[in-house]
């Protein structure tokens, strides 16, 4: 089945140190996107990429890297610089080919403070 | 950038009954707006999408509305069921930076 995969789906952070989520797409999608989202509040974007190689940063980049060396995948880290780092992490991925394409997103990944 | 309001915030109607949930947006590029459902602990799940060339779009008990000119768009959803509770979003496309721009959410509950 094609889709969007996020792993892992909880993952802890101990202070001081860097985490790498994981998403990967079998969707043959150029445009790929990264989101936070904080209990009851919609989708803050953090960073974003149109193609490989290339990324631009979203609202709340300060924090956070990617990098977009293929096409099918875009990880995140979050680094010991984002200090409020707790939060549902969503990946999503649509056509950049056609304008206005539905973003299709993964199922998330769950970060929490030890 | 694109600003995206979205209103209310929480919604309870009885089973059966029409649900009615409002955005409105800033930027008058704008031209795409789709509307996502959110179940507890997955992914924001696409239900219908609207272009700016259409003014409704339905599909079965869900439809969108669209008015351009006064900026804002309208999810309904007719005879709802209990499978219906869940967060849904609106969105709209920011033709500037190539992304969405999201709604803060309506939970919505149907209440059997």
């Amino acid at each position: 089945d094609g889709g969007i995969t996020q792993s892992p789906k909880y993952l802890f952070r101990k202070e001081g140190q860097n985490v790498t989520l994981s998403c990967e797409q079998n969707l043959n999608h150029d445009a790929m996107y990264w989101y936070r989202q904080d209990p009851g509040q919609g989708l803050r974007l953090i960073y974003y990429s149109q193609i490989v190689n290339d990324f631009q940063k979203g609202d709340i980049a300060e924090g956070y890297s990617v990098s977009r060396e293929k096409k099918e995948s875009f990880p995140l880290t979050v680094t010991s610089a984002q200090k409020n780092p707790t939060a549902f992490y969503l990946c999503a991925s649509s056509d950049r080919d056609r304008n206005n394409q539905p973003q299709h997103f993964g199922d998330g990944t769950r970060l929490s403070i030890l | 950038g694109e600003n995206v309001e979205q209103h209310p915030s929480t919604l309870s109607v009885q089973e059966g009954d029409s649900a009615v949930i409002k955005c409105t947006y800033s930027d008058s590029a704008s031209n795409y707006f789709p509307w996502y459902k959110q179940e507890l602990g997955k992914g924001p799940q696409l239900i219908i999408d609207i272009r700016s060339n259409v003014g409704e779009k339905k599909d079965q008990r869900i439809a969108v509305t669209l008015n351009k000119t006064a900026k804002h768009f309208s999810l309904h959803i007719t005879e709802t069921q209990p499978e219906d509770s869940a967060v849904y979003f609106c969105a709209a496309w920011d033709t500037g930076r190539r992304a969405l721009t999201f709604g803060s959410g309506t939970r919505l509950q149907v209440q059997p």
